[in-house]
């Protein structure tokens, strides 16, 4: 399966400051999707990074609190914007490299808010 | 109703033990479906996919039942290791689109 590097690893921010997180696959990918676990809780998706164009956000998630960028097919962010202690949670990238595959996920990045 | 529904458990067994996990999922297009292991504060991996004829992997079988419309994860011979949150995820792709609904998951901790 494709080898996915999240970066950072774990961040602790201010209060309404912004994080970009990166997401790079070693080989391209049809999927790439963001999620967002909080403790405890299940997985969240937050928008798929369709490559070329605007995220397809899911309900409750706006680009302007998470824009996502998507510029060729092994590469995704995802942008933390205005961040609130309501915004500490786990975000993952996950990729699908065709048809019925499952996906793959990054190791995350932890996220923090004070 | 959720499309994807799993018992959250915990299921605590003893070492040893035979487990059995339950995946139902409400779309009857589903075309792909698969089991994945979570470890806390960490990511989901993927344990398995599940084959319409069934599939075994060591001590670890899935099984699909369309009519019933759920998929099943078997676990024999429990080991401490196998403690971890297990995830089911269904795939409903049509016209070129992927939609991956992942169940809540179910707790396991298996106990010495």
């Amino acid at each position: 399966s494709a080898v996915i590097s999240q970066k950072p690893s774990r961040d602790i921010c201010q209060r309404g400051t912004s994080l970009t997180i990166q997401c790079q696959v070693d080989s391209q990918v049809t999927m790439m999707f963001w999620y967002r676990q909080q403790p405890g809780q299940s997985l969240t998706l937050i928008a798929t990074a369709n490559q070329g164009s605007e995220a397809t956000y899911e309900s409750g998630f706006v680009i302007d609190k998470f824009p996502i960028s998507r510029p060729n097919l092994t590469f995704s962010t995802l942008t933390v914007s205005n961040m609130s202690p309501e915004d500490s949670s786990i975000y993952l990238c996950s990729v699908v490299g065709g048809s019925n595959q499952p996906q793959h996920f990054g190791d995350g990045t932890r996220l923090s808010i004070l | 109703r959720k499309e994807v529904e799993q018992d959250p458990g915990p299921f605590n067994v003893p070492e040893g033990a035979t487990v059995a996990f339950n995946c139902t999922y409400s779309n009857s297009a589903s075309q792909s479906f698969f089991w994945y292991r979570q470890d806390c504060r960490k990511e989901p991996k993927l344990l398995m996919s599940v084959y319409s004829s069934g599939n075994e992997d060591g001590r670890f079988t899935a099984q699909l039942n369309r009519a019933s419309q759920y998929i099943s994860l078997l676990i024999r011979d429990s080991k401490l290791s196998d403690s971890a949150t297990y995830l089911c995820a269904v795939n409903s792709a049509a016209s070129g689109t992927y939609k991956y609904i992942f169940g809540t998951g179910t707790r396991l901790k298996v106990l010495a």
